[in-house]
């Protein structure tokens, strides 16, 4: 199946730094790449599309400029956590849709911790 | 407001038996349905997706039912095993751009 990667896998950082975690598709391309956030015991809260060769489009509260996302190839993501705080600690959560398939399915990474201090 | 209500409690289940799990929304027209598994620290994996214009899916001992005027979706593990203990998602596609919502998940725990 397809396998989509990211990294780190946990992460701790000072208040005011800046973090950025990768989502890379390892077997196939994905035009198309979503970050998730979520909170302990809630649920997946979409933050934004990433798409290739473009600008992400946001979710409505989302903060654009707290969050960057950068889609540069048709395999790899990254976003960043700008200026971090302990509010935007979570477990965020890439996934990528197979380009080539129109079913819906996403495939997803394994999640990355973030943790600020 | 838009809601996706999955059973915030546990469902605990003797192995061997069958597992049933509901999801309910509010205020969405999805085109489609899917269902996830989610380990603790872990992200979710992709189990079955059903359509509108479908009534009822199998993959293996999973079975999910979709109802678009009861809005509501069920989940079936059948002959359950320990290792089927997790958390399940139940996810509605939002305006059909495979942008998804999720519920917050129902833990099912498989008793050995």
């Amino acid at each position: 199946g397809a396998v989509v990667s990211q990294h780190p896998s946990w992460v701790i950082c000072k208040s005011g730094t800046s973090v950025k975690i990768e989502c890379r598709s390892l077997d196939f391309q994905a035009t198309t790449m979503f970050w998730y956030r979520q909170f302990p015991k809630q649920s997946l809260m979409l933050m934004a599309t990433s798409n290739e060769g473009s600008k992400a489009t946001y979710e409505q509260g989302v903060e654009k400029d707290k969050f960057l996302i950068n889609h540069a190839s048709l395999t790899l993501s990254t976003l960043t956590v700008t200026s971090a705080h302990p509010e935007d600690s979570s477990f965020y959560i890439c996934s990528a849709l197979l380009a080539r398939r129109n079913t819906g399915e996403l495939f997803f990474g394994e999640g990355s911790r973030l943790t600020v201090l | 407001s838009q809601k996706i209500e999955q059973n915030s409690e546990a469902l605990n289940i003797q192995e061997g038996k069958t597992a049933t799990l509901t999801c309910n929304y509010t205020n969405y027209s999805p085109a489609y349905l899917q269902w996830y598994r989610q380990d603790p620290g872990r992200g979710p994996v992709f189990l079955l997706l059903i359509r509108e214009n479908e009534k009822e899916k199998r993959k293996e001992r999973l079975k999910v039912t979709f109802d678009t005027t009861l809005k509501q979706s069920l989940f079936h593990i059948t002959a359950s095993q320990p290792a089927d203990s997790a958390t399940y998602l139940c996810a509605l596609d939002i305006e059909g751009n495979n942008r998804l919502a999720f519920g917050k998940g129902n833990q099912v725990v498989v008793i050995p």
